[in-house]
């Protein structure tokens, strides 16, 4: 497997509050990318980034922030979270545009 | 924007039997990759396919891409308990984006 790793790796919290989630890779690979798993829905993408500090946003990405000081760091921030986001979140890593590989993923439950 | 349905949704099956899921685009796609998740796991990729009428082969799976490139399929044979799992595919939105279909979920009756 790819060097990507994801913290934390579960997480509770409550409606409102801010959560950030980080992706971090060993890999040196240029894009980076964040998807929420939903059942019915397969993979969705958030955001993406294709360098230190370049994101744009993917289909789902309302009520979802990124930021990538970094190569090897990309977080991604809730920034008032709802029961909606209650989802499996995965990071993916791609150095080019062929195969993503993706991380260990993060289980986030809002109450 | 693009959209890739992908069908059957749920597959149950004996050990041994035969398998396959499809594929569809609603646009033309320059590739399609395919991607195995095993249950509790990550996506882990499996396969690309670029050219039009492509078919390849890795042991039991047999993958191809339509004429048209709108649309695959991901054929395995002969069924084993390993292969239980979900199977995704996935066509590129513009170059740097990725657009999953809903998966397929296999499971095998030993």
């Amino acid at each position: 497997d790819a060097g990507i790793t994801q913290s934390p790796r579960h997480k509770v919290t409550e409606t409102g509050t801010p959560v950030t989630l980080r992706c971090h890779q060993t890999e040196n690979h240029r894009y980076m990318y964040w998807y929420r798993q939903d059942p019915g829905h397969g993979l969705r993408l958030i955001h993406y980034s294709y360098g230190v500090k370049d994101t744009d946003k993917g289909e789902v990405s309302d009520g979802y922030s990124v930021s990538r000081s970094k190569t090897e760091d990309f977080l991604l921030t809730l920034e008032s979270a709802t029961s909606s986001q209650t989802s499996v979140y995965f990071c993916a890593i791609s150095e080019t545009l062929s195969e993503q590989y993706f991380g260990p993923g993060t289980r986030l439950t809002v109450t | 924007g693009q959209q890739v349905m992908q069908i059957p949704q749920y597959q149950h099956v004996q050990e041994g039997e035969d398998f396959t899921t499809y594929c569809n685009s609603s646009t033309t796609l320059s590739n399609i990759q395919w991607y195995k998740q095993r249950p509790g796991g990550h996506p882990v990729f499996l396969i690309q396919l670029v050219k039009s009428g492509e078919v390849k082969k890795q042991k039991r799976l047999t993958f191809q891409f339509g004429e048209a490139k709108k649309n695959s399929s991901l054929h395995i044979t002969a069924t084993q308990t390993t292969d239980v799992g979900t199977y995704f595919c996935a066509g590129h939105q513009g170059a740097q984006k990725l657009v999953f279909g809903q998966g397929t979920r296999l499971t095998i009756n030993p």
